[in-house]
């Protein structure tokens, strides 16, 4: 059992739709990452929040909307996806490695991700 | 800025045969290691970590990994693989940046146990 629930498991939509991505943790991390992946790559890092503030934007096209509403949940809307976005997108939440609590050692902790497929 | 290379995409070892998986890293500050397990259809889960301290670090499922500063790799190892161990295998460095860590992964190792 993962500690970060993401939530649908799957998801098939057109590229008209509008859809959201969920992510829940309650370890008490103040730090959240989006991340997609490809079949056969790595995971790419696509937003990362700090204290519910977006700290990162790796240049993700407008259509990825990222929200995060308070500590323990982060989403990710979508909006006119194209086929080529079908992907894994995996969520991650990690304790927050800066002082005053020095956490650095702390790992990032994985969801089982939300398989998106784009028609 | 960091970088993970993992030398090999795939690696077909039968079971009960001992295994390394190889990764290199650069980086010109300070870094955490680590190597994930990626399932079919899942996320990926922690297999050890090295961050400080003694070099050789144990994780689960009877995996092992060794830090070597001077030749800058942290080559993952099991004595005897199950089926069970087939999956992808990610090398990643991890650096603080502020209040988030930022995590470059290496392009993953499928491991595919032969019976």
């Amino acid at each position: 059992d993962t500690e970060v629930t993401q939530t649908p498991k799957h998801l098939v939509m057109g590229m008209t739709n509008k859809k959201s991505l969920k992510c829940e943790q309650h370890m008490g991390h103040r730090a959240m990452y989006w991340y997609k992946q490809k079949a056969k790559k790595p995971p790419e890092l696509m937003f990362v929040y700090s204290y519910e503030k977006l700290s990162i934007n790796e240049s993700v096209p407008s259509r990825f909307s990222p929200e995060c509403p308070n500590s323990s949940l982060l989403n990710l809307h979508l909006h006119a996806l194209q086929p080529e976005d079908s992907a894994l997108y995996l969520c991650a939440s990690s304790r927050t490695p800066s002082p005053p609590r020095w956490e650095g050692n702390q790992p990032q902790h994985f969801g089982d991700g939300t398989r998106l497929s784009i028609l | 800025a960091q970088s993970v290379t993992q030398l090999d995409s795939q690696v077909p070892v039968f079971e009960e045969a001992p295994v390394e998986l190889r990764c290199n890293y650069s980086s010109s500050v300070s870094v955490y290691l680590f190597w994930y397990v990626q399932y079919p259809n899942q996320g990926l889960q922690l297999l050890l970590k090295y961050l400080s301290g003694s070099t050789l670090v144990k994780g689960i499922n009877g995996f092992e990994a060794e830090f070597n500063k001077s030749q800058t790799s942290f080559h993952l190892r099991k004595p005897s693989v199950h089926i069970s161990d087939t999956a992808e295998y990610f090398c990643a460095v991890r650096v603080n940046s502020g209040g988030y860590q930022k995590v470059t992964f290496g392009i993953g190792t499928k491991l595919q146990v032969i019976p």
